[in-house]
């Protein structure tokens, strides 16, 4: 079965520091890895996306991801935290090549300090 | 930018009233998805539906769930007879090109 693993359910940065918001997964199969985004009351909105493609991936808002099959991980970065940065962020796993389910990490709220 | 539109956005019924939550996928996309996160906790699969029926299913997705394409557009999801622990927010999602995009998402609170 597949699964993922976000490490910290809250991480707190400064603004203009790095972000780094880590995440390992499990699949027997090769994984298409997503991190969403969810601001407060609203909806799951994609950031970024692995579909076996590049290893390196950017996605809005200045975020990026690195898919390690060594390390299982794909952990999301960003160089400088904003203050509008603040939400939850979801890790999530599927099978690859098709329409198969999604399933999500429990999440990391990240907060920005000023 | 074509997205996912769940009506209503908020809901609130007594417990035992049956409740359903309408959805409006994307419309090329074939592949549709309930989702459901109750406050504070992770978001959790409940069904997928291609093709006029149900693909997967969760353990969550018992007798009281079920979903229906009634139209060319509109996905729905029903809860026949709501429980207290049914509340949570629920979000309506369609696959195109392997990534899944979600409605802002409906708030069912049982009373």
């Amino acid at each position: 079965a597949q699964s993922v693993t976000q490490l910290g359910s809250h991480v707190s940065v400064s603004e203009g520091a790095l972000v780094l918001l880590r995440c390992n997964y499990s699949s027997s199969v090769p994984p298409y890895l997503f991190w969403y985004v969810q601001y407060p009351n609203q909806g799951l909105q994609l950031l970024l996306k692995y579909t076996s493609a590049a290893t390196l991936v950017k996605g809005i808002n200045g975020f990026e991801a690195e898919f390690k099959k060594s390390e299982t991980s794909f952990h999301l970065t960003k160089p400088s935290a904003h203050m509008s940065d603040a939400a939850e962020y979801f890790c999530a796993v599927s099978f690859s090549g098709g329409y198969q389910k999604v399933t999500f990490g429990i999440g990391t709220k990240l907060q920005v300090i000023p | 930018e074509p997205e996912v539109t769940q009506t209503p956005s908020h809901q609130v019924t007594q417990m035992g009233q049956e409740v359903i939550l309408r959805c409006v996928p994307i419309s090329n996309h074939l592949y549709f998805y309930w989702y459901r996160q109750i406050l504070g906790q992770k978001v959790e699969f409940l069904v997928s539906f291609y093709n006029n029926e149900i693909s997967e299913k969760s353990e969550i997705f018992d007798d009281q769930f079920s979903v229906e394409r009634p139209d060319g557009s509109n996905f729905t999801l029903k809860i026949r007879s709501t429980k207290l622990e049914d509340s949570a927010m629920y979000f309506c999602a369609s696959n195109g090109a392997n990534v899944l995009t979600f409605g802002a998402g409906s708030r069912l609170t049982v009373l």
